[in-house]
């Protein structure tokens, strides 16, 4: 059974400051890792997909490594800003599956 | 808009109570799910309608029924619910074991 843990769990930064959210799972044969945004109260919005194949994936100032072969996934977002602010998730399948696994989030709050 | 749409967007509704739950895909996707998401908790998969299979979190009281009359329509009959089965009810639909899964805004439900 895929384990998903993300850390750190709460982050409170003041806007400008480059982060990285942390993501690992416990079983590598996977499909692909995603990275999604939830504001309070909405549904998750896709913010990043990695296919197993591939070692990171950019989207603006967004960037998503993946490394199979340790579990981990990292988010990297640049020159933070206060819309930035919301739970990201990172959801992994499970091994042979394509149904995923999602971890409890990291709940950012980027102040003005 | 993400084309998943999700109907209602709150329900309140007493223990002896019958409700259900929509949700319709606009994206041609062939995979749809049903996802709770209690307070503090990871989100949670209960049910998966796709081309190749049904599937169904073993974890899932009996309370709560699934439908997938087609690949665009996902229903979930609730009754005699629990106070503890209040949380967000999001629904999810993708392309089987490719592409990302887009949610709709979720369903806001309080058990009395």
């Amino acid at each position: 059974k895929q384990e998903v843990t993300q850390i750190p769990a709460a982050l409170s930064v003041p806007e400008g400051e480059n982060l990285v959210l942390n993501c690992s799972f416990t079983d590598s044969a996977i499909y692909n890792l995603q990275w999604f945004r939830q504001d309070p109260g909405k549904g998750l919005t896709s913010l990043l997909l990695i296919q197993s194949s591939q070692r990171e994936q950019t989207s603006g100032r967004l960037n998503a490594s993946l490394d199979k072969s340790s579990g981990r996934s990292t988010l990297y977002i640049a020159a933070s800003q206060p819309g930035d602010s919301a739970t990201y998730l990172c959801a992994v399948p499970s091994g042979g599956s394509y149904i995923p696994t999602f971890g409890r989030g990291t709940s950012l709050i980027v102040h003005p | 808009e993400t084309g998943v749409t999700q109907t209602p967007r709150h329900l309140v509704m007493g223990m002896t109570n019958k409700k259900s739950l929509k949700c319709e895909q606009h994206l041609g996707h062939n995979a749809m799910y049903w996802y709770k998401q209690s307070a503090k908790k990871p989100l949670e998969l209960m049910f998966v309608y796709s081309l190749e299979e049904r599937v169904e979190n073993n974890s899932v009281p009996s309370r709560f029924s699934p439908e997938c009359p087609n690949s665009s329509h996902l229903f979930l009959h609730l009754h005699t619910l629990q106070p503890e089965d209040s949380a967000l009810y999001l629904c999810a639909s993708s392309q089987v074991r490719r592409d990302t899964q887009y949610f709709g805004p979720g369903t806001r439900l309080t058990v009395l």
